[in-house]
């Protein structure tokens, strides 16, 4: 499995960006990039996945590198509601061991008033 | 959007006893489902893959007899603690997805204490 390594922690100021960075440099071309966030006490929530092209949806843009060994997570407009630890996580492919998530420690980030 | 239900959401028993865990997906079926448990500030840690109407698919280190899965329907996949002792205390999570192509989405877990 494709192994990834997040900052143990961020701090974001309140409305600014959080840019939050993840490498993968071992990850295949057939595994996706996925983004969970979980906050205190309740189960992961789905942020947003890609494989190559970046993404946007209504809670974040996620930006893959050309070679895609690294993405950045960009919550455009932090709130204190977005304090949480945020997971990303190399997804293989289905046929490879049903494409479960294997969740690594994560990034704490703190939005602060 | 996709919704997996867990009940209860938290529950106390005595050691020696079993606990059941139910994990719904309600508005999707889903043929797999997958069982994580999480420690006081550490990780989600996988235990099994659940899957409709086969056994399920335990990872290394997770007794099977002791965490049994079944998983009946499209839409539950139970997780019963077989003769819980304090050190099975801890928060269980399952998920699900629709298909191949969806992301999973994550109940709101069950927080087990066992006195």
């Amino acid at each position: 499995d494709a192994k990834t390594t997040q900052p143990t922690s961020m701090d974001c100021a309140e409305g600014r960006a959080a840019n939050l960075p993840c490498n993968h440099s071992t990850i295949s071309g057939n595994e996706y990039v996925y983004w969970y966030r979980q906050i205190h006490s309740q189960g992961p929530q789905y942020i947003i996945h890609g494989l190559k092209n970046n993404e946007t949806n209504e809670m974040a843009s996620l930006i893959i590198t050309e070679d895609r060994k690294s993405s950045t997570l960009i919550l455009p407009h932090a709130t204190l509601r977005d304090t949480a630890v945020y997971y990303c996580i190399v997804r293989p492919p289905i046929y490879n061991q049903g494409g479960k998530l294997i969740f690594g420690q994560g990034t704490e980030l703190s939005v602060k008033p | 959007g996709a919704v997996v239900s867990q009940h209860p959401s938290r529950v106390i028993c005595k050691s020696g006893t079993s606990v059941k865990i139910e994990c719904r997906s309600l508005d999707f079926q889903a043929t797999t489902m997958f069982w994580y448990r999480q420690f006081p500030k550490q990780s989600l840690m996988l235990m099994a893959t659940s899957n409709e109407g086969s056994k399920a698919t335990y990872e290394q280190g997770v007794e099977k007899d002791k965490f049994l899965i079944n998983h009946a329907s499209l839409t539950l996949s139970t997780l019963t603690v077989t003769s819980a002792h304090p050190e099975d205390s801890s928060f269980y999570i399952c998920s699900a997805r629709e298909n191949e192509e969806s992301p999973l989405h994550f109940g709101n877990g069950t927080r087990l204490t066992v006195t």
